[in-house]
């Protein structure tokens, strides 16, 4: 099975930082590595699709990359609406999906 | 637009069953993969199965043999039958559609709480 891990587990930023959240397989999982966001009560929310593709809608200060083991999930200037718990997800071993253990984002 | 809106969440004992509707509005759900992803509370998110247009199904080895995942497609619905639950399998559950191999429209979640 591929396992998922990311770090930081949880992190504190102020709005306007930079901010970048890794994760890390198991296995070589090529490029097959997703990003959701999820706040408090609410359903996870897709940000970025095969390690680099920007779901329609999502802002531009959200950007995805690596391949291989290694993947970053990038947001360029933190907003107040950004502080969530973001997820990565790999898909390469369809069918079954496995999630990383997630990051929080806090002030 | 697209809608998921899932349903049948309760509390029930250890050993009970129970089964979770998901409602779909906005793409037809026998044409897509329909995943279900659980979330214990405090805890992240659990892929626990999906079912494939062609109708093939696949689990978590966490669930398997316990929970089956179906569709009624004049209903345009998707279920998941739960079977001899546990204390572990308290969570909220949501369905979600597949595409490009990533979850990208889910549901808001429905709470299933096994306690005696």
């Amino acid at each position: 099975d591929i396992q998922m891990t990311q770090s930081p587990s949880s992190l504190s930023a102020s709005v306007g930082d930079r901010v970048t959240i890794t994760c890390r397989a198991s296995q070589s999982i090529s490029s097959y590595l997703n990003w959701y966001q999820q706040k408090p009560g609410k359903a996870p929310k897709l940000l970025v699709y095969v390690a680099s593709n920007l779901q329609t809608g999502v802002p531009s200060r959200f950007s995805g990359s690596g391949s291989g083991t290694e993947f970053t999930l990038t947001i360029s200037s933190l907003q107040p609406e950004d502080f969530a718990t973001y997820y990565c997800q790999q898909s390469f071993g369809t069918p079954i999906f496995t999630f990383g253990p997630g990051t929080k984002v806090d002030i | 637009e697209v809608q998921l809106v899932e349903s049948g969440g309760d509390l029930v004992q250890p050993g009970g069953s129970l089964r979770l509707s998901c409602a779909v509005s906005g793409f037809t759900v026998s044409s897509n993969y329909m995943n279900w992803v659980r979330q214990a509370p405090g805890k992240g998110l659990e892929w626990v199965s999906v079912i494939h247009s062609g109708g093939s199904t696949y689990y978590a080895d966490s669930v398997k043999g316990r929970f089956t995942s179906s569709r009624d497609n004049s209903k345009n619905t998707l279920y998941l039958q739960m079977n001899s639950l546990r204390a572990e399998d308290t969570a909220v559950y949501y369905c979600a559609r597949e595409t490009k191999n990533s979850l990208d429209y889910w549901g808001q979640g429905a709470l299933v709480t096994v306690s005696s």
